[in-house]
């Protein structure tokens, strides 16, 4: 019965290669996020969805775009991806829009070779 | 500076005892703060959310926010080593985002 869940938990691959994560959430809430966890354990947000409505976009390369097609699934695509981009990302998401007491996917380990 | 700091740690502390975790914001017009528990290779998980001056009080968890000092902290009662994760805060600063800071690396030793 999980609440927000993402696929795949594992991706390796190759400099340059194009990947996607995909997340989905069956707690009904509004709002989805993707975080990102660097090496040093910083966590950052990099987008927010709010049914299906972009309100964050933080200062993320444009090879990452974020498509949400209902307000229960946000998925992330990164094209030409690049050694810095490895990094535990997370999916999560909150009742409204005022972000915090967010429930967290279990994230998605991406390393690129 | 950075806008929510942390002293990563680890702190550790021996079973039975109080471990305290502080973090400290930048932001003026913060309005609401969370505690969430990370533990190794897993995602994070709120255990606390304050909004208000004063302390507050789950269980063996008492956050406490000093908006004047712009410190917000974490309590954990005897402790345990299952409480042994990283414990991350994070502060809404009205932008419709959370803001965390590194963490702090708890460490609970029977």
């Amino acid at each position: 019965d999980t609440a927000v869940s993402q696929t795949p938990k594992y991706l390796v691959t190759q400099m340059g290669n194009d990947k996607s994560i995909k997340c989905e959430q069956n707690l009904g809430h509004d709002t989805m996020y993707w975080y990102k966890q660097d090496s040093k354990k910083f966590l950052k947000i990099m987008f927010s969805y709010n049914n299906k409505e972009l309100i964050i976009n933080e200062t993320v390369p444009n090879r990452f775009s974020p498509k949400s097609p209902d307000k229960a699934h946000l998925n992330l695509h990164i094209n030409s991806l690049e050694l810095g981009d490895s990094a535990v990302y997370f999916c999560a998401s909150s009742q409204d829009s005022w972000a915090g007491g967010e429930s967290f996917g279990p994230g998605t380990r991406l390393t690129v070779l | 500076q950075k806008e929510v700091e942390q002293n990563s740690g680890p702190l550790s502390v021996p079973e039975g005892a109080i471990a305290s975790l502080n973090c400290t914001y930048s932001d003026r017009g913060s309005q609401s703060f969370f505690w969430y528990r990370q533990y190794s290779g897993k995602s994070p998980e709120l255990i606390m959310s304050i909004y208000s001056n004063g302390d507050k009080e789950d269980g063996r968890f008492t956050a406490q926010l000093n908006k004047a000092s712009q410190y917000v902290s974490l309590l954990i009662r005897d402790s345990q080593p299952s409480d042994s994760a990283t414990y991350l805060c994070a502060v809404n600063t009205g932008f419709q985002k959370l803001v965390f800071g590194t963490g702090t690396r708890l460490l609970v030793s029977p």
